[in-house]
């Protein structure tokens, strides 16, 4: 079983909508949960990290980890044709980071 | 600040040749660095992790003699894909850790987009 495992996506949504992405992780003990966008060909940025449970809001970006159902989210309001990206949810755990396999979004103007 | 330069970001090369692939921090000391490989609509694969001065780890699967990573300095690894075939092809992503992160905070490079004919 994969640590994380992320919806593949592509999501395609028209600009001003609401985004939900979302991961479902193997070990209950994970405690470090991120979220990067990567752009095409390049290398992720890191977004949020969030640590146990609860959420965490930064902008038009919230995350969420659900550690009863071990289920990680990032909603992002307002979504905008910039946020066009793909979306890789991503756990530490003991010196290494594990990812999902990426949401490809795309933001129609 | 936290600024991860790889160089080249584009190669292109005949089989059975080496290719050697840059890691920098431009503005912060890089004590471990993460190379990662990433396949077209998959996620990022951790291929090695190196602690400046040390022997890199490397995970299941991958072939150390053929992958050769160097990590002599604090802002600089180096990775060495060794007579590289068309399977190697593939877009590889390095990040580095160091004295502006939290531990289980990392900064990625660009990545390198190597094409193997």
């Amino acid at each position: 079983q994969k640590e994380v495992e992320q919806d593949p996506g592509p999501l395609s949504v028209p600009e001003g909508a609401i985004v939900s992405l979302n991961c479902t992780y193997s070990n209950s003990a994970f405690q470090y949960f991120m979220w990067y966008r990567q752009y095409s060909r390049k290398g992720p940025e890191l977004l949020m990290y969030t640590y146990s449970s609860g959420n965490k809001e930064d902008g038009r970006f919230t995350a969420q980890v659900d550690k009863s159902s071990k289920y990680i989210s990032l909603f992002i309001r307002d979504s905008q044709p910039s946020d066009s990206a793909t979306y890789l949810c991503a756990i530490y755990n003991f010196n290494k980071f594990y990812f999902g396999s990426g949401t490809k979004l795309n933001v129609k103007p | 600040g936290a600024v991860v330069s790889q160089h080249p970001s584009r190669v292109i090369c005949k089989s059975g040749t080496s290719v050697k692939i840059e890691c920098r921090s431009l503005d912060f000391q890089a004590t471990t660095m993460f190379w990662y490989r990433q396949f077209p609509k998959k996620s990022l694969m951790l291929m090695a992790t190196s602690n400046e001065g040390s022997k890199a780890t490397y995970e299941q699967g991958v072939e150390k003699d053929k992958f050769l990573i160097n990590h002599a300095s604090l802002t600089l690894s180096t990775l060495t894909v060794t007579s590289a075939h068309p399977e190697d092809s593939s877009f590889y992503i390095c990040s580095a850790r160091g004295s502006v992160s939290s531990y289980n905070e990392q900064f990625f490079g660009p990545g390198t987009r190597l094409t193997v004919l």
